[in-house]
């Protein structure tokens, strides 16, 4: 079965600053994985998802998410965080298929709330 | 705004009612996906419907049963209805059948079983 793990519930960083949620999976095989960001009362939105290739992966508002096959990770960075950043993040897997007719479900991680303090 | 629509927004019933839940997915999206947010379990998938037929299913009480209409919305019933059925039911649409590609996500519906 597969799973995420997103050790820290809540990120502060301040404006300006770099800014890290921690992401590890497990799954059989290769993963897809990606990540979502939920502001308050809102759906989830897609940020980012690996597939295959370049291990660093950019996505929606300057986020960008590095894959480490070898430590099972996949964290989600921004060079200069942004008050507007403040929300729900989280990280999501589903193992890769080559083919078939079956489908995955994506397991999502419990989230981690970042808050970017001005 | 995603594309996807839910209705109702909230929803506030008692224990052993019944209730429905409607989504209309983004145009052009045959996958309907419906979710259970909860303080406790987190973000749980519940069931997957692509072009009316149930593709996968995962932690979906026998309670609650799901469709998908010609016109691709989709309906989730959730019946007998306990106080820990009490969460945020999202539902989500993406193109493809397999899962695995970007999902869009509706506003929620927020069930509140009293």
């Amino acid at each position: 079965a597969q799973s995420v793990a997103q050790p820290e519930d809540q990120v502060n960083v301040a404006e300006g600053n770099p800014l890290t949620v921690k992401c590890t999976y497990s799954v059989s095989g290769n993963p897809y994985l990606f990540w979502y960001v939920q502001y308050p009362n809102r759906g989830l939105q897609f940020l980012l998802k690996y597939i295959t290739g370049d291990n660093l992966v950019k996505g929606s508002y300057g986020f960008e998410a590095e894959f480490n096959k070898s430590q099972t990770s996949f964290h989600l960075k921004k060079p200069s965080a942004l008050v507007s950043d403040s929300a729900l993040y989280f990280c999501a897997v589903i193992p890769k298929r080559d083919s078939g007719a079956g489908s995955y479900q994506l397991t999502f991680g419990k989230g981690t709330k970042l808050s970017v303090i001005p | 705004d995603s594309g996807v629509t839910q209705t109702p927004k909230h929803l506030i019933t008692a224990t052993g009612q019944r209730v429905t839940l409607r989504c209309s997915p983004r145009s052009g999206d045959l996958s309907v996906y419906w979710y259970q947010q909860s303080l406790d379990q987190g973000l749980q998938f519940l069931i997957q419907y692509y072009n009316g037929e149930e593709r996968a299913k995962g932690n979906i009480l026998e309670r609650f049963s799901a469709q998908q209409f010609p016109d691709l919305h989709s309906e989730l019933n959730l019946s007998s209805l306990e106080l820990g059925d009490s969460a945020l039911y999202f539902c989500a649409s993406s193109v493809g059948r397999r899962g695995d590609d970007e999902q869009f996500f509706g506003p929620g519906t927020r069930l509140t079983v009293l």
